[in-house]
């Protein structure tokens, strides 16, 4: 079951924050963010663990609602490097699960 | 900084013919993947290993098989390539399962299937 994200799309302008959403299913052991950029393979950004560990890009900020199986990745005082697709790939509980990945989100930051 | 490495970078093939998409990486990651990627989509697995000596289906494994010849290096081959298989097609590599689990993913391979 592939996991929905959401927005689709968003534009913003260099300075501002956007919030994407990555919501499952089944129940979740981890939540990971990968960012993609047109042309290139998806760049690790973040993981965040069932329990509250996580680990990651020191300028990316994600939550992870267990309960609700879902996750959000907060891009704050967006630059014009952010741009790119973003995805989220989720981890079910059961070991052995590989990860499964969303649609994605394209996000462009203009000057 | 090799990371992930995956040759050939571009491949055209006509229906029917075969092909073998060759994968390496060097951070002595224990499992291996490959995915698909469509335009405008997201990555869909094909196969996977999670350790050396071992190899399972994905969500799309059908036309395709693996070789997961060492520690090192998974292969992925096109026994009879169709155009529906025409994709981009990306290696990743990972730790085991836990906080160390983050994907690295190679540069990809573009394939067309005329």
């Amino acid at each position: 079951q592939q996991p929905v994200q959401s927005p689709q799309a968003v534009i913003l302008r260099e300075g501002e924050d956007a919030v994407i959403n990555c919501s499952s299913s089944k129940a979740l052991y981890s939540v990971h963010w990968y960012r993609q950029k047109h042309g290139e393979a998806p760049v690790f950004l973040m993981i965040l663990l069932k329990g509250g560990e996580q680990k990651g890009h020191e300028k990316i900020s994600a939550s992870f609602n267990e309960k609700k199986q879902q996750s959000s990745l907060y891009l704050t005082a967006s630059q014009l490097s952010y741009s790119g697709t973003y995805f989220c790939g989720t981890e079910g509980t059961h070991a052995g699960n590989m990860l499964t990945f969303g649609g994605g989100t394209r996000l462009m930051v203009k000057p | 900084n090799a990371g992930v490495t995956q040759t050939p970078k571009f491949q055209v093939l006509k229906t029917g013919q075969s092909m073998t998409l060759q994968c390496a990486q060097d951070m002595n990651h224990n499992s291996m993947y490959w995915y698909r990627q469509d335009p405008g989509m997201g990555l869909r697995l094909i196969y996977y290993s999670a350790s050396e000596g071992t190899t399972d289906k994905g969500e799309v494994p059908n036309g395709y098989n693996v070789s997961r010849l060492n520690k090192r290096e998974f292969s992925l081959r096109l026994e009879s390539a169709a155009p529906s298989q025409t994709s981009v097609y990306f290696c990743a590599s990972s730790e085991v399962r836990g906080i160390n689990y983050g994907y690295t993913f190679g540069s990809g391979t573009r394939l067309t299937v005329v």
